[in-house]
């Protein structure tokens, strides 16, 4: 696609659910990454997919939290049994061969509230 | 370990002035420095990079190494600057790159 496209947009969700945000990366992009953008605390790295494997989870908060992405295309980011301090923006970016050196896009993200 | 310190949460500036969003980072190779920015419900977007050397809506920011800072500058702030400005470091082999925790920019009228 002309951008990178996450859904839903927003989802409120009750304590304890699962829950799972989409990203659609750019067409033809490797490089996929997962952050979260939480109020005063900036853009924190979640995870890191090169094709469909995922080198780099080290920034993955818990064991609650899951991703995956296939056909190099498609990511799924699962977080189970949601609690509040999940609250937040969540952002998928893509990247192409370049990597890092051209810079990111953005999707406009996922705001995840828990209630 | 990477680290990139933005130390203003919150500037102020009015319209004319000039402005400095200060980005210091922690990264003893080479990096590759980036400002992004965000404007009130729009996506996040690449403002600049260290290696283009460029000027973009009239911002520049230069790395410089011995300070270990790439402060972003514009001579004449405008009221459409007003976003918050992150800025970002990838380093040696990491894959992913660090975000500061962003400066809210206002440009007062």
């Amino acid at each position: 696609g002309a951008g990178v496209s996450q859904s839903p947009s927003n989802k409120v969700t009750e304590k304890g659910k699962d829950v799972e945000l989409r990203c659609d990366p750019i067409s033809g992009h490797t490089a996929l990454y997962w952050y979260r953008q939480s109020l005063g605390q900036g853009l924190e790295f979640l995870i890191y997919f090169q094709g469909n494997s995922a080198p780099d989870k080290s920034g993955l908060p818990s064991d609650r939290f899951s991703a995956e992405r296939t056909g190099g295309s498609v990511s799924t980011l699962t977080i189970q049994r949601t609690q509040q301090e999940d609250s937040a923006v969540y952002l998928c970016a893509s990247s192409g061969t370049g990597g890092t050196v051209y810079g990111y896009t953005f999707g406009s993200g996922t705001r995840l509230t828990v209630v | 370990a990477q680290r990139v310190t933005q130390p203003e949460k919150l500037l102020s500036v009015f319209k004319g002035a000039p402005v400095e969003l200060k980005c210091n980072y922690s990264y003893s190779g080479s990096p590759e420095l980036f400002w992004y920015v965000q404007y009130s419900r729009q996506r996040l977007q690449l403002l600049l990079r260290h290696i283009s050397r460029e000027s973009i809506k009239g911002f520049t920011a230069d790395l410089n190494k011995g300070e270990t800072s790439f402060h972003l500058k514009k001579p004449f702030a405008q009221e459409e600057d007003s976003a918050m400005y992150y800025c970002a470091l990838n380093g040696g082999s990491a894959r992913q790159l660090t975000f500061g925790s962003g400066t809210q920019l206002t440009v007062l009228p």
